[in-house]
């Protein structure tokens, strides 16, 4: 069945630092990977996607993530967290392309310190 | 992207009762879809509301519980019948674009059951 698993359940960094949050799936076909971001109280934003093609791909808020296949991971990364970028992460992948079906992570919390 | 509005942004309401929630989006759109994320949990999916036709339901959702219109391409109702308090959660309708997978979501709408 497919699955995607966010092993970190929340995480804390200080302001300034790097960032990595993981994301591992688990879906026979190609997958098509997400990231979302909720801020408290809002909806999900879409921060980057993979469907194809370079493996690195780019978001907003000068987010990361890197697809390797090998490893079944698609982890999103942010050279310098700001202390906006507090909130929750969730990876999630599409299943069949016309289902539109996505697969939720249950979410990393990030907390940001000064 | 789609802009997408949710109404009401948050209720509480009384065991027993019905509510509406309703999904306007700012252009036409084939699928639209409606999500449910439970308290500290990860997104799960409702059923998936095409424009003229009858929605598909997840497994574990029935439409008694959760009748769901579409009666035109920009809008969308769930209802959330004879509530529990099990039902307190966020619900979230999002709409699919580039064969369904990348999908943009709304604010959400929080229900609290007491």
């Amino acid at each position: 069945a497919q699955s995607v698993t966010q092993p970190d359940i929340h995480i804390t960094v200080s302001e300034g630092a790097s960032l990595e949050l993981r994301c591992n799936y688990s879906y026979g076909a190609t997958p098509y990977l997400f990231w979302y971001v909720q801020s408290p109280g809002q909806g999900l934003q879409l921060l980057l996607k993979y469907f194809s093609g370079d493996t690195l791909v780019q978001g907003i808020k000068g987010f990361e993530a890197e697809f390797k296949r090998s490893q079944s991971s698609f982890n999103l990364r942010k050279p310098s967290v700001h202390w906006s970028d507090a909130a929750e992460y969730f990876c999630a992948v599409g299943v069949g392309r016309s289902q539109g079906n996505l697969i939720f992570g249950k979410g990393t919390k990030l907390s940001v310190k000064p | 992207s789609a802009v997408i509005s949710q109404k009401p942004s948050r209720d509480i309401c009384q065991r027993g009762t019905s509510l509406t929630i309703q999904c306007q989006v700012d252009s036409q759109v084939t699928m639209m879809f409606w999500y449910r994320q439970q308290p500290g949990q990860s997104l799960t999916l409702i059923a998936t509301a095409n424009q003229g036709s009858e929605a598909t339901y997840e497994s574990g959702f029935v439409i008694d519980k959760f009748p769901i219109s579409r009666p035109n391409l920009t809008f969308s109702t769930l209802t959330v019948s004879n509530m529990s308090p099990e039902d307190s959660s966020i619900y979230l309708c999002s709409v699919g674009t580039r064969g369904y997978n990348e999908q943009f979501f709304g604010p959400g709408t929080r229900l609290t059951v007491l």
